[in-house]
């Protein structure tokens, strides 16, 4: 089936430091992928559409000068925490699907942030 | 109003339970359906999706009632493993191209 590979899986680093997370769909083409962020205990929250080629689509509330995406061919989007600080720390996860309207989701195995 | 709405739980069941999940999703216009599983601390997976004549995967059932705009996922036979967060998942196709909206899971904690 369908592969979606997120990398890192773990980040600790110091405040003020930039991350950059990638999402790579490993055997079909993505034209479209979403971003998501949880929080303990919390539900998943949408942050942003990835759109190849073109601008992401951000979610209310989500400040798209604080997280950059760019999606720049059809297998790899990538999400820049930039200047991140302690409340970004969080569990950061990507999907893809195949295109089709009944095709699901297929998850990244999430990157766990944690800024000191 | 929420686009996707679970019953957050939790559920407590014993082994050998049947256990049924319920999720409302409020736009008309969705399309597509699934079930998801998510362990602590992981991504979510892929159950099944669930089909308008509703369908089966060994002891899971779920079915679409589009009517009143639920679907429900049915556990016969829980086992331990079984214990999650069951993630209802709805898509349709805004403006903008596809749409995923997750409820915000329901807890299922099987008990030996």
């Amino acid at each position: 089936g369908a592969v979606v590979s997120q990398h890192p899986s773990r980040v600790i680093c110091k405040s003020g430091t930039s991350v950059k997370i990638e999402c790579r769909s490993l055997d079909f083409q993505a034209t479209t992928m979403f971003w998501y962020r949880q929080f303990p205990k919390q539900s998943l929250m949408l942050m942003a559409t990835s759109n190849e080629g073109s601008k992401a689509t951000y979610e209310q509330g989500v400040e798209k000068d604080k997280f950059l995406i760019n999606h720049a061919s059809l297998t790899l989007s990538t999400l820049t925490v930039t200047s991140a600080h302690p409340e970004d720390s969080s569990f950061y996860i990507c999907s893809a699907g195949q295109g089709a309207r009944d095709q699901p989701q297929h998850f990244g195995d999430g990157t766990r942030l944690s800024i000191l | 109003r929420k686009e996707v709405e679970q019953d957050p739980g939790p559920f407590n069941v014993p082994e050998g339970a049947t256990v049924a999940f319920n999720c409302t999703y409020s736009n008309s216009a969705s399309q597509s359906f699934f079930w998801y599983r998510q362990d602590c601390r992981k991504e979510p997976k892929l159950l099944m999706s669930v089909y308008s004549s509703g369908n089966e995967d060994g002891r899971f059932t779920a079915q679409l009632n589009r009517a009143s705009q639920y679907i429900s996922l049915l556990i016969r036979d829980s086992k331990l493993s079984d214990s999650a967060t069951y993630l209802c998942v709805v898509n349709r196709i805004p403006g903008t191209g596809n749409q995923f909206y997750f409820g915000t899971g329901t807890s299922l904690t099987v008990i030996p």
